[in-house]
């Protein structure tokens, strides 16, 4: 079956620090990655995402890479706002006919000013 | 151009009762999918609809169940209410092209339902 496992959380870091939140992943086929952001009192919003092994994506300073050979779709930030406080979660979907979107159980991420 | 938008925001229910929740899709989506997130847990699928017919389903029983309307709104309808079943529940929709590679979803803000 289709699975993520994420870092546990939570994580605490100072503004302006380097940011690393772990995801690997196990999948039939050849998944799609994302990582979605939560913030409180919200739904998801789509952070990034990478269709394919070897692509990037990045938004908001915000990257993560497809690793094929190490199954794994590590999301980083070089500078952590106060504002980026929220709990991080990254998925998987994979061809077929609903694609529908397999979540690891979430990393909440503090940042202190 | 609106997004997706869930009603109620919040409901108590007590066990054995019946509850639906409500589902706009965003303006040009034809896909509507459901999930289940319990406290510090991740999203779980439960299932979706497309064109009006249940077009994939999760791990849960046949008491959760669902509908989509012409015009691709959604509703949610879980039958028995059980204490598990307090969690917030996501609508996600999207637009279906069967020869894209994936479907990008966006959530709606949510249903908090709280089962005593």
């Amino acid at each position: 079956g289709n699975s993520v496992t994420q870092m546990e959380g939570p994580v605490t870091l100072s503004e302006e620090a380097f940011l690393t939140i772990n995801c690997t992943y196990t999948a039939t086929g050849y998944p799609s990655l994302f990582w979605y952001v939560q913030y409180p009192g919200e739904g998801l919003q789509l952070l990034l995402k990478a269709t394919k092994a070897d692509d990037k994506g990045s938004n908001k300073g915000f990257e993560a890479t497809y690793r094929k050979e190490t199954t794994s779709f590590h999301l980083e930030k070089g500078s952590v706002q106060v504002s980026d406080s929220a709990v991080y979660f990254c998925a998987l979907s994979v061809a077929g006919s609903a694609r529908q979107l397999t979540f690891g159980s979430g990393t909440q991420l503090t940042v202190l000013p | 151009e609106t997004g997706v938008t869930q009603s109620p925001t919040h409901l108590i229910k007590t066990r054995g009762q019946q509850v639906t929740l409500r589902c706009s899709s965003q303006s040009g989506h034809n896909t509507v999918s459901w999930y289940q997130q319990a406290l510090g847990q991740g999203p779980q699928f439960i299932f979706q609809y497309y064109r009006e017919e249940e077009n994939g389903r999760g791990n849960f029983p046949p008491r959760f169940s669902g509908l989509q309307f012409p015009n691709y709104s959604s509703e949610l309808n879980v039958n028995a209410l059980e204490l598990d079943d307090s969690a917030l529940y996501l609508c996600a929709s999207s637009y279906k092209d069967r020869g894209s590679s994936y479907n990008e979803q966006f959530f709606g803000p949510g249903t908090r339902l709280t089962v005593l």
